[in-house]
Order: structure tokens, then sequence, then C-alpha cells
């Protein structure tokens, strides 16, 4: 089962709005996520990483005043995308790094969340 | 970070062995070579993680040689499900709690037909 839960997994907004994306870590305690940016038939492009209790520190290009990064709690990291503009359409992709599951320590991705701005 | 190269695509059918080669010249001492697979429209899925010789799991292999300056993912067997973006990358350790965030390459477009 996903380790890693995003929410909501579309959305469509109108020009102007803001929207939330909500990353949550399951059954363990993430204390860095990582936000990504994908286009259709590209790769994916880390915007951000979210550190609990801290300031996110963005990639270059990225802005931070446009693209909010919250991660209050060790489970939770949340992207809101403010005055959303048409190009801003595109999946949005969130990751951890699991601790101590069965699995392994390694990261493990959400399942994406589409952002439609009309 | 240390970069990586694929094809950018591959073609097999169903039922047949598939080697995926990933050149990383420049991987560091402390960098584990890792596989995901992505599907339209979902976040990558992690296949397999190795940092030396050879990996084995329910789903694939990963061959490392011993400079490490590339790796294959082996995936026996595959079927029309398959069909998906496999990514190589190379990072930190995955005891590294905070660690530095994966970097994506343009990934091998796998296509399996029947």
């Amino acid at each position: 089962g996903a380790v890693v839960s995003q929410h909501p997994s579309r959305v469509i907004c109108k020009s102007g709005t803001s929207v939330k994306i909500e990353c949550r870590s399951l059954d363990f305690q993430a204390t860095t996520m990582f936000w990504y940016r994908q286009f259709p038939k590209q790769s994916l492009m880390l915007m951000a990483t979210s550190n609990e209790g801290s300031k996110a520190t963005y990639e270059q290009g990225v802005e931070k005043d446009k693209f909010l990064i919250n991660h209050a709690s060790l489970t939770l990291s949340t992207l809101t995308v403010t005055s959303a503009h048409p190009e801003d359409s595109s999946f949005y992709i969130c990751s951890a790094r699991g601790q101590g599951l069965s699995s392994g320590n390694t990261i493990y991705f959400g399942e994406g969340s589409w952002l439609t701005v009309v | 970070l240390a970069k990586t190269t694929q094809p950018i695509s591959m073609d097999s059918y169903e039922g047949q062995e598939v080697n995926i080669t990933c050149s990383h010249n420049n991987i560091a001492t402390n960098d584990y070579i890792t596989w995901y697979q992505q599907f339209p429209s979902q976040g990558p899925r992690f296949i397999i993680q190795g940092y030396k010789t050879k990996v084995t799991n329910e789903v694939a292999s990963l061959f490392i040689p011993a400079d490490r300056k590339s790796s294959t993912l082996s995936l026996p067997r595959v079927s029309l499900s398959d069909t998906a973006v496999y990514y190589c990358l190379v990072g930190d350790s995955p005891t590294n709690q905070a660690g530095t965030a994966l970097i994506f390459g343009k990934g091998t477009t796998l296509s399996v037909s029947s």
C-alpha cells in the first residue's frame, strides 16, 4: 500500500485563485519532504525541499511566494499554488524518505495531484 | 549530484527479458543507485536499489559492475503492464535520514507489445 498519500488527486481552479495540495506520510515520520512538478511527457522537476519546522528550500527558478510550502508536522507537508495561472497546470508530486519500514529506507512518492487552472 | 544517462526508449515483446542500462560516470562513494517505474498520471514507484554487485527482488534484478559507473536493470519476462517510464537515479545512502532530493533524468520509455 501507499506510504505517501496526496490529496486531492485532481483539482480544477479558476485563474487568480489559490489551491492547496496535501502530502502525508503514512505510518512514518518525515522530517524532509520533496515537491516535484511534471509536465506531460517530461520528467519530474524538483521544485523545493520541505523541512519540518523550518522554511522550505526552493530550486532556482521556482518562485517561493507563488508556491508556498508548509511542513508543520512530521507527517504533513502542503503546497499552495497562489494566484494560479493556466501555465501552472501540471502534475504535482511529493515524496518523503521512509524510515524503518519493512521495505527499507528509501524515498517514496505520492500518487500525484493533477492541477488544472482554467 | 551524479548525472545519469539512459536510452530514451526501448521496445520489447511479452515474455522477453529487458535490460535497461544506465550510465553514471560521476557517482560518489556514498551514492546508491535506485530505479523507479512510473505509469502515466501516477507517482514514481520504487523498483530496486543497490550499491554494488547484484541485487534481486521479486520484480527485478540490478547489476552493478565493480567501478559502479553504470548499472543495468533487468526485468524478466515482461508483460504489457510493464509498459512505463523507468528512471535510474543516484543519491544518498538510505540511512541518511534527511538526505538530498532525487534528481530525475529523462528516463527510458519501455513499450511492451504482444
